[in-house]
């Protein structure tokens, strides 16, 4: 059974610095798109970025410079290392595995989120 | 940058048929898909690849694509359907959502 279970949300100060992690079981991260989706309270579903399984990365324009994804193959995680956090990055964000490697791709499995509130 | 827009809301009468749309520049030259979000609960695919429908999700959803809109159709809508419905394309290097559109019914 897939799985994916985020963790590492919480209150930071802007400006500040913080790490996401999202554990997955049930499968390899490295061999699929993975992808970050954030939604800020009571707004719409936002994509933040992915990693292919090639190894490449892509961001959303709201967050390139600041944010970047990666993975640990040998602990099968993903991660989203986010910098200079501001109030506008405050939101739950999703980890989410696309359904196959490919363009056309639905992200079919979602973790449960992880809050980050950016205040001071 | 590529954008997709959706009606805030559309209300539908329990066995009515609802409409959700998606307007984006060329979209039919792209694929689209469907998420359902429930409050407090993360999104589920509904449609995928313009009308493919997942295992597990009931046939009265349906989609097409063509021109600059995609459209969720829901056929008989149930009173459990009613949630937060927003479409998804890809647009040659970002994945992008559409503002969403709640879908409530009476």
């Amino acid at each position: 059974e897939v799985q994916l279970v985020e963790s590492g949300g919480g209150l930071i100060q802007p400006g500040g610095s913080l790490r996401l992690s999202c554990a997955a079981s049930g499968f390899t991260v490295s061999s699929n798109y993975m992808s970050w989706v954030r939604q800020a309270p009571g707004k719409g579903l936002e994509w933040v970025s992915i990693i292919y399984s090639g190894g490449s990365t892509y961001y959303a324009d709201s967050v390139k410079g600041r944010f970047s994804i990666s993975r640990d193959n040998s602990k099968n995680r993903l991660y989203l290392q986010m910098n200079s956090l501001r109030a506008e990055d405050t939101a739950i964000y999703y980890c989410a595995r696309a359904e196959y490697s490919g363009y056309d791709s639905p992200f079919a499995y979602w973790g449960q989120g992880t809050l980050v509130t950016v205040s001071s | 940058s590529y954008e997709l827009t959706q009606s805030p809301s559309v209300s539908v009468s329990p066995g009515q048929t609802a409409s959700i749309t998606c307007s984006g520049d060329k979209l039919g030259d792209k694929y689209a898909c469907w998420y359902q979000q429930k409050p407090g609960q993360s999104p589920v695919v509904v449609i995928y690849q313009d009308n493919k429908r997942p295992s597990g999700i009931p046939e009265r959803f349906s989609g097409s694509n063509s021109g600059n809109t995609a459209t969720l159709t829901i056929s008989g809508t149930q009173a459990m359907d009613e949630a937060d419905y927003y479409c998804q394309a890809w647009d040659g290097s970002t994945w992008m959502f559409g503002g969403g559109t709640k879908l409530t019914v009476l």
